[in-house]
């Protein structure tokens, strides 16, 4: 199943607290499981990225959690800024030559001052 | 260094028209993909091409699209006779590798509208 399904649509955060969200796979043959961030008007940038073979990644106040066995990953942001308030997108990429990415259909997010 | 660069930014076509948009990749960067984002949705993979090749072209409609990346010159993607349903942003990326080897960078995308 070339799917990745994504949770919630939306988030509405206070400043400081913690924005999660979360994304669910089919596919075992996925090896590569980005999160990218989207303003408005703009292109995606990517945020944190993080493989198969290991549980967490931080980086800053982005850090992603991976359960395998689940087939889940998630994205959380500590100490969420209004600049935060941005779409984010999780992305997994199909293992093998073809290099393309499957994108999750994005949470947008609003972090209240 | 400069990044992605897609051009046009916004382009209005009437329906029918054809739609040309341009992607010039990173430098040193030789894979090219293209991605629809319809309002509201995530990005939907359309192709991949390296220099002159196609190298995975499933997400592409069957007809009235075609990309190219020439070995001089911009990535292209050409929408034919285009209808309202073609209004999306598309969304060019590269990279040095396959994208499951290293980071992908998005140009700014260009916006199609039909009307």
């Amino acid at each position: 199943q070339q799917q990745v399904k994504q949770s919630p649509q939306s988030l509405i955060v206070q400043k400081g607290g913690i924005s999660i969200i979360n994304c669910a796979y089919e596919n075992t043959a996925f090896d590569y499981f980005p999160w990218y961030q989207q303003f408005p008007g703009k292109g995606p940038a990517l945020l944190i990225a993080i493989r198969p073979d290991v549980s967490e990644k931080k980086e800053g106040r982005f850090t992603i959690s991976f359960n395998k066995s689940a087939k889940q990953f998630s994205l959380h942001i500590m100490d969420s800024q209004p600049g935060d308030s941005a779409t984010y997108f999780c992305a997994a990429h199909y293992g093998g030559s073809q290099g393309n990415l499957i994108f999750g259909k994005g949470t947008k997010l609003s972090v209240k001052p | 260094n400069a990044g992605v660069m897609q051009n046009p930014r916004h382009l209005v076509r009437r329906r029918g028209q054809e739609a040309r948009l341009r992607c010039s990749p990173m430098k040193g960067h030789s894979h090219v993909y293209w991605y629809r984002q319809l309002p509201e949705e995530g990005l939907k993979f359309m192709v991949y091409l390296q220099k002159e090749n196609i190298i995975d072209e499933s997400g592409m409609p069957k007809e009235r699209f075609s990309a190219e990346f020439p070995k001089e010159g911009p990535s292209i993607l050409r929408i034919q006779q285009v209808v309202r349903g073609d209004s999306a942003a598309y969304f060019c990326a590269s990279s040095p590798q396959a994208a499951s080897n290293t980071e992908a960078f998005f140009g700014q995308g260009t916006r199609l509208t039909v009307v």
